[in-house]
């Protein structure tokens, strides 16, 4: 079954303590992107992914590092959460224009 | 002004209704729009692009009008099963950052 699979699905960290938000695709596509979707504002990226070891900035980039070492994983790194990063995040792999997005991980900063 | 705007209703129908979102873009240099449908805490899935001569899907019916700067959905004879957050999706030519609007609430009752 083709899809996009991210974990942990849900996760109540503090602030300072690194963590790192898994993403896998099966689908070998070559764009990857994170997002995160807070109410009233929408999904946001965060970085994309054009292929293994092309990343770039999406429109809120800040207190978030990726890494694109294989195809099918992109990673999302938190190195010291803040309680503003409190947020949904979501992967995406993306054939055309068309983006598959994974089922979403919920994290809570306190 | 916010790239792309729309009204976050809700829209709140009876089965078997038709009704129509409307979303407003602001870059004229967008060249790519899709429709998404998220449900509650769930990801969102596309449901259709959004092509220049128009096109439909079914009971769903997308429109770009280009001159005003907005692109519309049309659902004819609501179902309940179409209770969901429609994504409005805008992507600027050469651009790998695609916008989303905030969403619009569609809440069909029997």
């Amino acid at each position: 079954e083709a899809q996009v699979t991210q974990n942990p699905r849900y996760l109540i960290t503090v602030t300072g303590k690194k963590l790192t938000v898994t993403c896998s695709q099966n689908m070998n596509h070559e764009y990857m992107s994170w997002y995160r979707q807070d109410p009233g504002l929408g999904l946001r990226q965060i970085y994309y992914s054009m292929n293994v070891e092309v990343t770039d900035k999406g429109d809120v980039p800040e207190g978030y590092k990726v890494s694109r070492k294989e195809k099918r994983n992109f990673p999302l790194i938190l190195e010291s959460p803040s309680p503003n990063q409190t947020s949904l995040y979501f992967c995406a792999s993306r054939r055309e224009d068309e983006q598959y997005f994974g089922p979403g991980t919920r994290l809570t900063v306190t | 002004r916010k790239e792309v705007e729309q009204d976050p209703g809700p829209f709140n129908v009876p089965e078997g209704a038709t009704v129509a979102f409307n979303c407003t873009y602001s870059n004229s240099a967008s060249q790519s729009f899709f429709w998404y449908r998220q449900d509650c805490r769930k990801e969102p899935k596309l449901l259709m692009s959004v092509y220049s001569s128009g096109n439909e899907d079914g009971r769903f019916t997308a429109q770009l009008n280009r001159a005003s700067q907005y692109i519309s959905l049309l659902i004819r004879d609501s179902k309940l099963s179409d209770s969901a957050t429609y994504l409005c999706v805008v992507k600027v030519g050469g651009s790998y950052i695609p916008t989303f609007g905030r969403g619009t609430s569609l809440i069909v009752h029997p």
